[in-house]
C-alpha cells in the first residue's frame, strides 16, 4: 500500500508563511489532497493536485509537487490564527483492484498571535 | 445543504453492548466510508462502500460491520464494543470514489468512549 508521512507540528508567528510538507511513497499516485481539520470538526477539502502538475495556486495557498522525490507541500501565506488547525496530506493509489486514499497521521499547525 | 450527518456526536457506552453509529449523506454520492482517528495514528480506514451492496474492509475492520441498503445511508455496527475501540470516527462520502476531483466530503465526527 501507500505511506504517507508528515511531520507531526508546525509553529509559526502570525502574518508569517508556512510550509507544511508530506513525502508519499507510490509513484503512481494520481491525485494528491490536503484536508484540514479544526478543533472540534472533520476534515474539510483544501485543495487537490493532479500528479501532472507542478504547482496549483489558490488565493494564500500554494501547492508544490515534486513527483522525483515523491514529495507534496502546502504553502499558505500570510498565515492567521484562523490557519490553526490540523493539515492532512492524502494521496490515492491503486491497490486490490480499485483505488484507495492514504492519508497522512497530519500536521498540527500553531499560528502565535 | 449538501453534508454528511453523523449521530451521536458522543457516545458512552459499556463494554459488550451492541451500538450503531450512524452517517447519512445528502449528495447523492456513491462511495461511502468509515475511518476512526485516534492520536498518533492518524486516520485510518475501517469499510468503505463503492454503491448500494456492496461493501468492502478497510484496514482495521476487526470488531465492526457495515451495510449499505440505501445510497444515502452506511451505519457503522459494533457488534461487541470494546475498550480499545474508543476513538473519534468519521464518515465521508464522495461522488466516485477515492481519486475524485472533489474530494471526500466529512462529517462532524463521533466520539466513542467504551468503558
Amino acid at each position: 500500500g501507500e505511506d504517507v508521512e508528515q511531520s507531526l507540528f508546525l509553529s509559526v508567528r502570525e502574518g508569517d508563511s508556512s510550509v507544511i510538507n508530506c513525502t508519499y511513497t507510490d509513484s503512481s499516485s494520481t491525485y494528491l489532497y490536503w484536508y484540514k481539520q479544526e478543533p472540534g470538526a472533520g476534515l474539510q477539502l483544501l485543495t487537490y493536485i493532479f500528479s501532472n502538475m507542478d504547482m496549483k495556486q489558490d488565493q494564500r495557498l500554494t501547492v508544490l509537487l515534486n513527483k522525483k522525490d515523491k514529495h507534496l507541500s502546502l504553502r499558505i501565506a500570510d498565515t492567521q490564527t484562523g490557519d490553526s488547525a490540523i493539515y492532512f496530506c492524502a494521496a490515492t493509489y491503486s491497490g486490490a483492484g480499485s483505488y484507495q486514499l492514504t492519508f497522512g497521521k497530519g500536521t498540527k499547525l500553531s499560528v502565535i498571535p | 445543504e449538501a453534508q454528511v450527518t453523523q449521530n451521536p456526536r458522543y457516545l458512552i457506552t459499556v463494554t459488550g453492548k451492541k451500538l450503531t453509529v450512524t452517517c447519512s449523506q445528502n449528495m447523492n454520492h456513491e462511495y461511502m466510508s468509515w475511518y476512526r482517528q485516534d492520536p498518533g495514528l492518524g486516520l485510518r480506514q475501517i469499510y468503505y462502500s463503492m454503491n448500494v451492496e456492496v461493501t468492502d474492509k478497510g484496514d482495521v475492520p476487526e470488531g465492526y460491520k457495515v451495510s449499505r441498503k440505501e445510497k444515502r445511508n452506511f451505519p457503522l455496527i459494533l457488534e461487541s464494543p470494546s475498550p480499545n475501540q474508543t476513538s473519534l470516527y468519521f464518515c465521508a462520502s464522495s461522488l466516485s470514489g477515492p481519486g475524485a476531483v472533489y474530494g471526500y466530503t466529512f462529517g462532524s465526527g463521533t466520539r466513542l468512549t467504551v468503558v
